[in-house]
């Protein structure tokens, strides 16, 4: 079963703009996490959010975590073509060491 | 540092064929993933190996599905007989939780990409 739900399900935006998008769990985390993964490859890590944060910043990245509405949200700034992937969030709950995956978001950014 | 190593990244079979993904993880990694991912969706875990010890296997179909960690480091995950609906992306990750309780980052390999005719 999938913990997360994120939305939109698709984006597709112009290079320069920014996208946002949300992420929304069930449980409650010890930390939420990001993950991209381009076309027919592996996820990577993009940023960690622990459960007593409200915002964490990386480069262009920004998440924003509110455990009251258990949701979470991804912005990325100034959005690049290289940007077109799918971003998953995953969330770490309890004390197993594993994370559960919401169904992702598919991001095209158009040149 | 060499990442996740996965193979094979494809492999086509027929139904009720027999096929297997071997996993090597990151050096040093205690933790072991294996996540099965369909078509449009998000990775589900399959199994979770902490050293040669599987800790969590609830989501492992085991009349087919059979898994092994030996000497806690490389990995196999084994289909037998496979059938259609198993056809998806199988992706082993590792992490390197260094005691603590919660739960880090995961790298991912590249995965094994299934179809089952």
């Amino acid at each position: 079963s999938q913990q997360g739900e994120e939305d939109p399900q698709a984006l597709s935006i112009q290079e320069g703009e920014n996208a946002t998008m949300n992420c929304s769990y069930k449980t409650s985390i010890n930390n939420l996490q990001w993950y991209r993964q381009n076309s027919g490859r592996g996820l990577v890590h993009l940023i960690l959010i622990r459960s007593n944060e409200r915002e964490k910043h990386s480069g262009r990245l920004r998440v924003t975590l509110d455990t009251s509405k258990k949701s979470s949200s991804l912005l990325i700034t100034a959005s690049r073509a290289a940007d077109t992937a799918s971003y998953f969030c995953a969330t770490a709950s309890g004390s197993a060491r594993q994370l559960t995956f919401g169904s992702g978001t598919q991001l095209t950014v158009l040149p | 540092e060499a990442g996740v190593v996965q193979s094979p990244r494809y492999k086509i079979i027929e139904k009720k064929q027999p096929v297997a993904f071997w996993c090597n993880p990151i050096s040093g990694h205690n933790t072991l993933y294996w996540y099965r991912q369909n078509l449009g969706q998000g990775p589900e875990l399959l199994i979770r190996y902490e050293n040669e010890e599987a800790v969590d296997d609830s989501q492992l179909p085991k009349d087919r599905f059979s898994a092994e960690r030996l000497k806690g480091v490389d990995s196999t995950l084994k289909i037998q007989p496979a059938e259609l609906g198993d056809s998806a992306v199988y992706l082993c990750a590792s992490s390197s939780n260094m005691g603590r309780s919660n739960t880090g980052e995961l790298f991912f390999g590249e995965g094994s990409r299934l179809t089952v005719l």
